[in-house]
Formats: C-alpha cells, structure tokens, sequence
C-alpha cells in the first residue's frame, strides 16, 4: 500500500458525461500529480499541483481539469467525455516538488465511457 | 518539453539471462531518472533511481547507467526470475514552466521471463 488512495476504483459512463476523479495524498505529502494511462501512450503526465497550487502541466485536455484543496486531496474532472477518454487515472504523490523525491502511485481509477 | 523513447518495447528472455532495456530524453535539464515496475493490474513502483551526478547505481540484481552527454539510460536486470515479468518504465524529471517537477515516462517495456 502506497499510502495514496483514489476513489472511485472503477466508473463507467457515457460519452458527453461529466465525472469526478478524487485523490488523497500521501500523509505529509504536498505535491499531488495526476497521470493518464491507455494500452498505447503508456503513462502521459496530465499536471502537478504542489500546496494548492498549479505548477507543472502536461498533455491535459481542455476538457480536463484539476484542483488541490486546503486539505491537500485533489480531484481531476473530466467532461464532454468521449470513447478514448477510456483509461486508467493514476494519481500520485511525494513529499515536496524537490527534484529526486520518490513519486507514490495510487492504485488507479478505472474510467470506461461507452 | 521533455520527450522519453523506450526500446524495446516487449522483451523476452529465460530465467537466468540478463534484461537489457534503453532510454533516451531529450531535454537536457532533467536530472532525476527513476525506473518503475507495473505488474499487471497493479501499480507503478519505484525499483531505482539515479541523478545526473551519478553514473551507475546498482541494487542487487538491477543497476542503472547514465550517459548525460548522449542522454542515455539504461536498466539492467541480472539473473531474471519469473517474478520479474512486468512492464518497466523509465522516465526523466520534467523542469515544469511553472517551478513544477514531474516525470515523463517513456512507453514501457514488457519483461517476460520464462522458466
């Protein structure tokens, strides 16, 4: 057990739909990252939020969007849902945003839209 | 931004034999290169990890070597067993725009050792 916990574990929805992904962190871990896992781009860095706040982003859609809170768990909200947004969400975490710090993976959300 | 290439991408070996797997970045501020193990289903963990700073690092059965100036790392797993059948990634720290730091994974490579 890594100590980061996603929740749900597994959602199905349908396309145009809006859902919620929800992470909390690590105990004592302020930087939360959420990645995006599909058979053929392996694991695709969406963002990085250290404290609440915004700091690195990667290939996140429009359509997609993140926030950490006060409490430090963080959730992604993914709309207008379509067929390849099908995949696995990895949230992760580490102590800080210091180079070299250990990222910790949660066990994944399982999103699949029909 | 930072771009990994992973080869190869499947790998099969008996037990017994060496795994060999190859990364290459291309952005040459990053400087923290972790390799992560995925069972199926499961996931990522960190196996090891090296810094610019360093050239080899090795932990048992598993090392890995840097070669800044070609920005090239490598995985090596000795003596394979079958528990080691996963799909290994590397990835490369990412200087992110806003202060951030991330890690940009390359496509995977799927081990399978057979016994």
């Amino acid at each position: 057990d890594s100590g980061v916990t996603q929740t749900p574990k597994h959602l199905i929805t349908a396309t145009g739909q809006r859902v919620t992904l929800r992470c909390s962190p690590r105990s004592g871990d302020l930087s939360v990252y959420w990645y995006q896992q599909s058979l053929d781009q392996g694991l695709q860095f969406l963002i990085q939020y250290y404290n609440g706040e915004e700091r690195a982003k990667g290939n996140i859609l429009e359509r997609f969007s993140a926030q950490q809170f006060p409490d430090l768990h963080s959730e992604l909200n993914l709309s207008s849902l379509e067929l390849g947004d099908s995949a696995l969400y990895f949230c992760a975490s580490s102590v800080d945003q210091a180079i070299g710090n250990t990222i910790y993976f949660g066990e994944g959300s399982w999103l699949t839209v029909v | 931004g930072e771009n990994v290439e992973q080869h190869p991408s499947t790998l099969s070996v008996q037990e017994g034999d060496s795994a060999v797997i190859k990364c290459t970045y291309s952005d040459s501020a990053s400087n923290y290169f972790p390799w992560y193990k995925q069972e199926l289903g499961k996931r990522p963990q960190l196996i090891i990890d090296i810094r610019s700073n360093v050239g080899e690092k090795k932990d048992q059965r598993i090392a890995v070597t840097l070669n800044k100036t070609a920005k090239h790392f490598s995985l090596h797993i000795t003596e394979t067993q079958p528990e080691d059948s996963a799909v290994y990634f590397c990835a490369a720290s990412y200087p992110g725009d806003q202060a951030g730091t991330a890690l940009i994974f390359g496509k995977g490579t799927t081990l399978s050792v057979s016994s």
